[in-house]
C-alpha cells in the first residue's frame, strides 16, 4: 500500500518567512511532484522531480524552489512567503514513465498572514 | 504547453441517474489520460485511465471515451449514488512520454438521494 506524506496538515506562517514542506514517500518512486489546489483553478504544477537532485519547473513555479536530496523525500521551499501563497499544497509520487498512477499526500493547507 | 478545459465545474443528479464531465485538451501529441476524484477533505485518487491507442474503457459504473480526432475525453458515470458526490479532475500527459499530467479544474459532482 502505498504512503505519501507530508509534514503538517495545516500551517500558519507571517509574510516574509522561509517556508519549508516536506513529502516523504515509502514506494521508492522515481518521480515526486508539489501542486497547489485553489478553488477554482484544480491542480498546478509547480515543481518536479523525475529522480534524485535533479528537478524540473512545473507551470507556477516562481516564488518556490525544491530539493530532492533522497528519492523518498521532496521539499517544497517558499524563500519568502506571500499573502498569495495562501493555498493547499498537495505532494504526489509515482513510479517512473508515462502511465504510472500519482499518489497523493494528503496536503498542507498553509495560511500566509 | 497543453491546454485543458472541463466542463461542466459543477454538476447536480438524482441518486440512480447517469452523469457525463467532460474534457477537452490542446496537444495531439497526449496520450494519457487519467481521471481523479476528490472526495471532501480527503486526497484525490485515481479512478479510471485511458491511453491513446484506446476508444472507450469500463470498471463497473465508470466509463471513459476518447475522441483523438476531437481531442476530447469523457467520464460516465451510471446509477449513481451518494457516495459518487465529490469533485472529479481530468487530466493529461504533456505530450507524449511526459511524467508531467495537467489538469483540469474540476467537476463539482453532487448526487441528490
Amino acid at each position: 500500500d502505498v504512503k505519501v506524506t507530508q509534514s503538517s496538515r495545516y500551517l500558519v506562517k507571517r509574510t516574509g518567512e522561509k517556508v519549508f514542506l516536506e513529502c516523504v514517500q515509502d514506494m521508492d518512486h522515481e518521480n515526486m511532484f508539489w501542486y497547489r489546489q485553489d478553488p477554482g483553478l484544480g491542480l498546478r504544477l509547480i515543481y518536479f522531480s523525475y529522480d534524485v537532485k535533479m528537478k524540473e519547473k512545473g507551470d507556477i513555479p516562481e516564488g518556490y524552489s525544491v530539493s530532492r536530496e533522497k528519492k523518498e523525500r521532496f521539499s517544497l521551499i517558499l524563500e519568502s512567503a506571500s499573502t498569495n501563497q495562501t493555498s493547499m499544497y498537495l505532494c504526489a509520487s509515482k513510479l517512473g514513465g508515462t502511465y504510472n498512477e500519482q499518489f497523493f499526500g494528503p496536503g498542507t493547507r498553509l495560511t500566509v498572514l | 504547453g497543453e491546454n485543458v478545459e472541463q466542463h461542466p465545474s459543477t454538476l447536480s443528479v438524482q441518486e440512480g441517474d447517469s452523469a457525463v464531465i467532460k474534457c477537452t485538451y490542446s496537444d495531439s501529441a497526449s496520450n494519457y489520460f487519467p481521471w481523479y476524484k476528490q472526495e471532501l477533505g480527503k486526497r484525490p485518487q485515481l479512478i479510471i485511465d485511458i491511453r491513446s491507442n484506446v476508444g472507450e474503457k469500463k470498471d463497473q459504473r465508470i466509463a471513459v471515451t476518447l475522441n483523438k480526432t476531437a481531442k476530447h475525453f469523457s467520464l460516465h458515470i451510471t446509477e449513481t449514488q451518494p457516495e459518487d458526490s465529490a469533485v472529479y479532475f481530468c487530466a493529461a500527459s504533456k505530450g507524449a512520454g511526459s511524467y508531467q499530467l495537467t489538469f483540469g479544474k474540476g467537476t463539482k459532482l453532487s448526487v441528490i438521494p
